[in-house]
């Protein structure tokens, strides 16, 4: 059973770039059929959808944040990250990381299964 | 807003049963695209609930059921128990946006 685990600094200052890493147990991050994504929920608001990326290093991301965010893969650690540049308040959130999956491996039938915990990131000076 | 539409808040007593709508348009769940919703407890991270607009993995109670018609889905909740008080969201793919969509979530209150 995959496990993912969020980590990073809680705190980051506005203009800096917020950097979250996922750690994966249980499973490998370069197993076929596997996106493995991003998702923020602001404080009391619901879910918004950051971006994945494929084992092969294809990524996929939100339009209203695309040019601000970097999703990439670490085989060698078994881990993923997350880097959003340019960091302002409306950033703070809980992110969180998931697996984005289904048996026939396309994006527009997965969904997301199993989630991190989620890790709260306060942008604040 | 969200590119899908849920309402804000739904209520139940005991034992009763509720649905929660979740409505899209014509490039997601129009467009054909599967619909999975999830639970979120109070200070948790979701959790899938429903997959595929209408099963439940393994260990979801059958009184959780899910369906899809036309540009919409619902949850139904049947047999209203104090420990399903949480917020529901709904999930898709929009073909406009290239990417995964979710619902603005619905907190359902068991009185």
């Amino acid at each position: 059973q995959v496990q993912l685990q969020e980590s990073g600094p809680g705190l980051v200052k506005p203009s800096q770039t917020l950097s979250l890493t996922c750690t994966v147990s249980g499973g490998s991050i370069i197993s076929g059929g596997y996106y493995w994504s991003w998702i923020r929920q602001h404080p009391g608001k619901g879910l918004e959808w950051i971006g994945y990326i494929y084992y092969s290093g294809t990524t996929y991301y939100n339009p209203s944040l695309k040019s601000r965010v970097t999703i990439s893969l670490d085989t060698s650690k078994n881990q993923f990250s997350l880097k959003l540049s340019s960091v302002t308040a409306a950033d703070t959130a809980v992110y969180y990381c998931a697996t984005f999956s289904s048996p026939f491996g396309v994006v527009t039938l997965n969904w997301f299964d199993p989630w991190g915990q989620g890790t709260l990131v306060t942008v604040s000076s | 807003q969200s590119v899908l539409t849920q309402p804000p808040s739904v209520s139940g007593a005991p034992g009763q049963r509720v649905t929660i709508s979740c409505t899209g348009s014509s490039s997601n769940i129009g467009a054909g695209y599967d619909v999975h919703w999830y639970q979120q407890l109070p200070g948790t991270a979701p959790k899938l609930l429903i997959y595929g607009n209408s099963n439940r993995p393994s260990g979801v109670p059958d009184r959780f059921s899910g369906s899809k018609s036309g540009t919409s889905a619902s949850l139904a909740i049947s047999g209203l128990q104090a420990e399903d008080e949480a917020d529901y969201y709904c999930q898709s793919y929009d073909s406009s946006l290239s990417g995964s969509v979710f619902g603005g979530g619905t907190k359902l209150t068991v009185l």
